[in-house]
């Protein structure tokens, strides 16, 4: 069965802090993997990853994916309370799209 | 660019009452519409999705419904809604399979 698997499922830091999140997967021939950032609302995209190794960054957030040991993870430094959200991990296949469960950052100020 | 509408925010039904839901999309054409639901303290679930008009494939059976009656529109409901209806419900967009998905801004429903 296909899986997308997020950790820590919460996490609480110090504003300043780095952070690491992570995503695991048990899916097989999928065309891309995306984070995305979830506040009150809607989940807004943040990456999306489809070659191993390539980092993608953007501000002070940034991503790497791992085809060969199946995960991907999302780093984000000198973390601000507007960081606080759900970071969601999606796997996307072409018959079907995986959510992770997402992990919940809370960064106190 | 591409927007995505959905109202109406929130909404708040009793038990056995109708739904409709509408999302409609702006700034492109022939997109893959989908409908989320997130319920509290859960992931995103897929209800539905739609590669075009008329066309709907369903991930979950249950007492909802939806149809795309255009090409930029993509309308959920239900005829009798459970208690187990609610929860926080999502118009999604994508311009193709390998193409992130773009979100609404979501319909918090409550059923009481």
């Amino acid at each position: 069965e296909d899986k997308v698997v997020q950790s820590p499922l919460s996490l609480v830091v110090h504003e300043g802090d780095t952070v690491t999140l992570n995503c695991s997967y048990e899916v097989t021939n999928f065309r891309s993997l995306l984070w995305y950032k979830q506040e009150k609302k809607a989940p807004t995209f943040l990456f999306m990853l489809t070659s191993s190794g390539i980092e993608k960054k953007s501000g002070r957030l940034s991503s790497i994916l791992d085809k060969k040991e199946l995960f991907s993870i999302l780093n984000i430094t000198a973390t601000q309370t507007g960081d606080s959200a759900v970071y969601l991990c999606v796997l996307n296949r072409d018959d079907k799209i995986i959510f992770g469960k997402g992990t919940r950052l809370h960064i106190l100020p | 660019s591409q927007t995505i509408h959905q109202w109406p925010a929130t909404l708040v039904q009793p038990v056995g009452s109708p739904l409709s839901l509408e999302c409609t999309v702006e700034g492109t054409s022939n997109p893959n519409l989908y409908w989320y639901r997130q319920a509290a303290g859960r992931g995103l679930q897929l209800l539905f999705y739609s590669v075009g008009i008329g066309q709907i494939s369903s991930e979950v059976p249950q007492n909802l419904s939806a149809s795309r009656p255009q090409d930029r529109q993509f309308i959920l409901s239900s005829k009798k809604l459970l208690l187990s209806d609610s929860g926080f419900y999502l118009c999604a967009l994508a311009r193709g399979y390998n193409s992130p998905l773009h979100f609404g801004n979501g319909t918090r429903l409550t059923v009481t």
